[in-house]
């Protein structure tokens, strides 16, 4: 099956500072990638996704990049603010229902 | 509010027990997946039921099952509980009708096998 794996697992920055958060994935037919933001306590809840036919894509502040070629893909937050700080997990889909997560990476930003 | 519901929110038993959890998937949607949150683990994908009938497994053990019912809630079933069992248990759906489906997560079941 599909293996995602994201680095790095916890990230610090002060706010204002932008943020990246990686992850690779083996298998070539995945086709969709979609990055879930969990808060302490809450539920994971999708923040952002992208298919394989598109390099980059942007919704204000967060923008995901994707290397179909090296098989990974970035999730990049700018101006980073407090209520940034959660666990985001990227994903990898190749049928469009079975989803493979990643570990999470732990951002915590500093006021 | 997501629009999917687990029951319980908090279940606490004994090694060597067995639990339900259960879920009820947004409106409309048709697809059901269970997750097993650990802390060191992320998400780790057990199982997906499409209206009814399974349709993908994961890394589920044997002592696990599920099933989707005619109104398309889930349930899944922990026998012969272990310590290791111990973690959060998400439930997700999505209306499972094109390629680049969005999955939408429940609040989640703790459970706690002692």
């Amino acid at each position: 099956g599909e293996n995602v794996e994201q680095h790095p697992s916890t990230l610090s920055v002060q706010e204002g500072d932008s943020a990246v958060i990686k992850c690779t994935y083996s298998d070539s037919a995945s086709n969709y990638f979609p990055w879930y933001k969990q808060e302490l306590g809450k539920r994971p809840q999708l923040i952002i996704d992208i298919r394989s036919n598109v390099g980059e894509k942007k919704d204000q502040r967060i923008a995901v990049t994707l290397n179909k070629t090296a098989k990974h893909f970035s999730l990049h937050i700018t101006e980073t603010q407090p209520e940034d700080s959660a666990v985001y997990f990227c994903a990898a889909s190749k049928t469009g229902n079975q989803f493979y997560f990643g570990t999470g990476t732990s951002l915590t930003v500093i006021p | 509010d997501s629009g999917v519901t687990q029951t319980p929110k908090h279940l606490i038993t004994a090694t060597g027990q067995r639990v339900t959890l259960r879920c009820s998937p947004r409106s409309g949607d048709l697809s059901v997946y269970w997750y097993q949150q650990s802390l060191d683990q992320g998400l780790q994908f057990l199982i997906q039921y499409y209206n009814g009938e399974e349709r993908a497994k994961g890394n589920i053990l044997e002592r696990f099952s599920a099933q989707q019912f005619p109104d398309l809630h889930s349930e899944l079933n922990l026998s012969s509980l272990e310590l290791g069992d111990s973690a959060l248990y998400f439930c997700a759906s999505s209306v499972a009708r094109g390629r680049f489906e969005k999955l939408f997560f429940g609040s989640g079941t703790q459970l706690s096998v002692l």
